[in-house]
């Protein structure tokens, strides 16, 4: 089956700035969605979750955008800090099935 | 206090050799998993239990065994090991049967030498 998300992509950007990490998913029939932060040596961490009834959720400095009709997901990460440097995915559930994680894009903060 | 811990946190061994890998989450989830990543970090999802019954068995060879004595536990033990088994394994537990948000264990860094 195809995947979210194939490839490990690195995003650099200056500390204060705003980040944009991006997601295309496959499965027009998902209904629910992840971000997930993994930093160096530690397992994924929830962020954020928004499902397809939603186009848009907010949190603490991060808001995730979804665009299903180009099956795109997007994390917003605002004033990025250096320890929001880590490797995010994304995750995408067809209802009834499990989670499909992304291959994650790295992200680097530079002071 | 730690939801998800998963031990050891290092193992280093020969190939051919025998080992297991405990996970236990004291969230009171009903399903856990175990995933493999890769050098690439790629997450694959290797097995699911619910209640300590399997629901989810990918393509793994059958050197991988889990184990899991009550929903609370899932460990994995793997025979014969190979070079090629050697990644980060990561234990996660969830409410629910499947895809609902996963709590991640901080993972088991496996080496074969």
């Amino acid at each position: 089956g195809e995947s979210v998300g194939l490839h490990l992509p690195t995003l650099s950007v200056q500390e204060g700035d705003n980040s944009i990490i991006n997601c295309a998913y496959s499965n027009s029939a998902s209904d629910y969605f992840i971000w997930y932060k993994q930093e160096s040596g530690k397992g994924p961490q929830f962020i954020i979750d928004i499902r397809s009834n939603m186009d848009k959720r907010q949190g603490q400095r991060v808001t995730v955008l979804l665009n299903k009709t180009v099956k795109h997901l997007s994390l917003q990460i605002a004033a990025t800090q250096p320890g929001d440097s880590a490797v995010y995915f994304c995750a995408e559930r067809q209802a009834g099935n499990m989670l499909t994680f992304g291959g994650g894009t790295r992200l680097m903060v530079k002071p | 206090d730690t939801a998800v811990s998963q031990t050891p946190k290092y193992l280093v061994t020969q190939m051919g050799n025998d080992k297991s890998i405990k996970c236990e989450q004291n969230l009171g989830h009903d399903t856990m998993y175990w995933y493999k990543q890769d050098s690439k970090k790629f997450l694959k999802i290797m097995f699911s239990y619910n209640n300590k019954e399997l629901i989810i068995n990918e393509t793994v060879p059958n050197r991988f065994s889990p184990k899991s004595p009550d929903k609370a536990h899932l460990n994995l033990h793997i025979n014969s090991l190979e070079l090629g088994d050697s990644a980060v394994y990561f234990c996660a537990s969830s409410q629910g049967v499947t895809g609902e948000r996963e709590y991640f264990g901080a993972g088991t860094r496996l080496s074969v030498l």
